[in-house]
């Protein structure tokens, strides 16, 4: 079945920190791929995707490259700020079917001044 | 543009007792889901609809869950008899003709 495994949290970063999380992916055919983020006390926000393999989504600062050879699409942020504490989530999306969202377990990010 | 909209926002209710969230999706957006968020989870769908009918209810308890969306614009979403292991974050969520999926602040529910 497809499933996504995200690197286990939290992490813990200092400000203008180098931040890395690990996503590696299992499913049937060519999904799509996402991050999302949640801050405290809201809902998912789509934070970048990727459609096929070798895109690179970007936003905010963050990237992350659709490795299909690595089943991979690590998220990186070259200097993290203390408003980027929040969950975040890997997710793939099967093309056909019912295209629902499968998500990893999430990832909490605390970054301290 | 608004977004989707949720309600109740919070929830706290007794073990066998009942509730029931609603939905409003993003204006002609034709697909609905509903997915299930326990603390220190990822999200778990709970179901899908496409306009009115169903596409995928695979991971819905039917025993105490059930869901309409009778005009294919609102859905709710219910709980009877509610479980202490159903206290979660229940988020809505809705996708338009384009690729992304865009999720409501969610309804919080502690059952005790």
């Amino acid at each position: 079945g497809n499933s996504v495994t995200q690197m286990e949290g939290p992490v813990t970063l200092s400000e203008e920190a180098f931040l890395t999380i690990n996503c590696t992916y299992t499913a049937t055919g060519y999904p799509s791929l996402f991050w999302y983020v949640q801050y405290p006390g809201e809902g998912l926000q789509l934070l970048l995707k990727a459609t096929k393999a070798d895109d690179k989504g970007s936003n905010k600062g963050f990237e992350a490259t659709y490795r299909k050879e690595t089943t991979s699409f690590h998220l990186e942020k070259g200097s993290v700020q203390v408003s980027d504490s929040a969950v975040y989530f890997c997710a793939l999306r099967t093309q056909g079917g019912s295209e629902k969202l499968v998500f990893g377990k999430g990832t909490k990010l605390t970054v301290n001044p | 543009e608004a977004g989707v909209a949720q309600s109740p926002r919070y929830k706290i209710i007794e073990k066998r007792q009942s509730v029931a969230f609603w939905c409003n999706p993003i204006s002609g957006h034709a697909t609905l889901y509903w997915y299930q968020q326990i603390l220190g989870q990822g999200p778990k769908l709970l179901i899908q609809f496409q306009n009115n009918g169903v596409v995928d209810d695979s991971q819905l308890p039917k025993d105490r869950f059930s869901a309409e969306r009778l005009k294919g614009v609102d859905s709710t979403l219910k709980i009877q008899p509610a479980k202490l292991e159903d206290s979660a974050v229940y988020l809505c969520a809705s996708k338009g003709s384009g690729d992304t999926i865009y999720f409501g602040e969610g309804s919080w529910l502690t059952v005790v």
